[in-house]
């Protein structure tokens, strides 16, 4: 049972469309995250919630939009997508009160490429 | 801006060599310091979570060290093994804040 799955893992897409990568987590986190996999390999926070609630956002542009339906779900819809938005995208998940002890789960990652 | 370095970038060392890497944080407002293990086409996996000036973690052959007044900590793997090659993350996370900040990794590759 995967406990941080992303879906699409590749997603391949023309300029312009618009896209959605999905995250579920199994753990009974509180809190989930998106990260983005820059050009120089360093993943930087993009956007967080907790218990539904959007606590971190992150300057990026606002074609990115993160929705939590419930704890369980994290999704990251991108509108009107250009060539710099190429990357590997990683959820990731957290307990508040432990993710001090245990650190945080990511999933395995989405491809995303614009072309 | 807060910025978290490791160092070196990349490192190959021979089955049974002892190695460390660092990672350098900024001082102030610590919460903690994550180490994260990431091997090629798998996601990051926590290796430690340091909280304490002082403290020092073990899981098997690695080991870690963690100085909040100097703002470093240390990753050492003992006799590493070819399972061992992989990027070692480090992440700050100040106060009591949601977020982590990545350094940019250190790749080790081991030799047979």
């Amino acid at each position: 049972d995967t406990a941080v799955s992303q879906t699409p893992k590749y997603l391949v897409t023309q300029m312009g469309n618009d896209k959605s990568i999905k995250c579920e987590q199994n753990l009974g986190h509180d809190t989930m995250y998106w990260y983005k996999q820059d050009s120089k390999k360093f993943l930087k926070i993009m956007f967080s919630y907790n218990n539904k609630e959007l606590i971190i956002n992150e300057t990026v542009p606002n074609r990115f939009s993160p929705k939590s339906p419930d704890k369980a779900h994290l999704n990251l819809h991108i509108n009107s997508l250009e060539l710099g938005d190429s990357a590997v995208y990683f959820c990731a998940s957290s307990q508040h009160e432990t993710g001090w002890v245990y650190g945080y789960t990511f999933g395995s990652g989405t491809r995303l490429t614009v072309v | 801006i807060l910025n978290v370095e490791q160092s070196p970038q990349s490192l190959h060392v021979q089955e049974g060599d002892s190695t460390n890497f660092t990672c350098s944080f900024p001082s102030s407002n610590f919460y903690a310091l994550h180490w994260y293990r990431w091997e090629t086409a798998k996601s990051p996996e926590a290796l430690f979570v340091m909280t304490l000036n002082g403290d020092e973690k073990k899981k098997g052959r690695i080991s870690a060290t963690l100085n909040t007044k100097e703002g470093y900590s240390y990753l050492y793997i003992k006799g590493s093994q070819p399972e061992d090659s992989a990027t070692y993350l480090c992440a700050f996370r100040m106060d009591s804040s949601y977020k982590l900040i990545f350094g940019s990794g250190t790749r080790l590759l081991v030799r047979p």
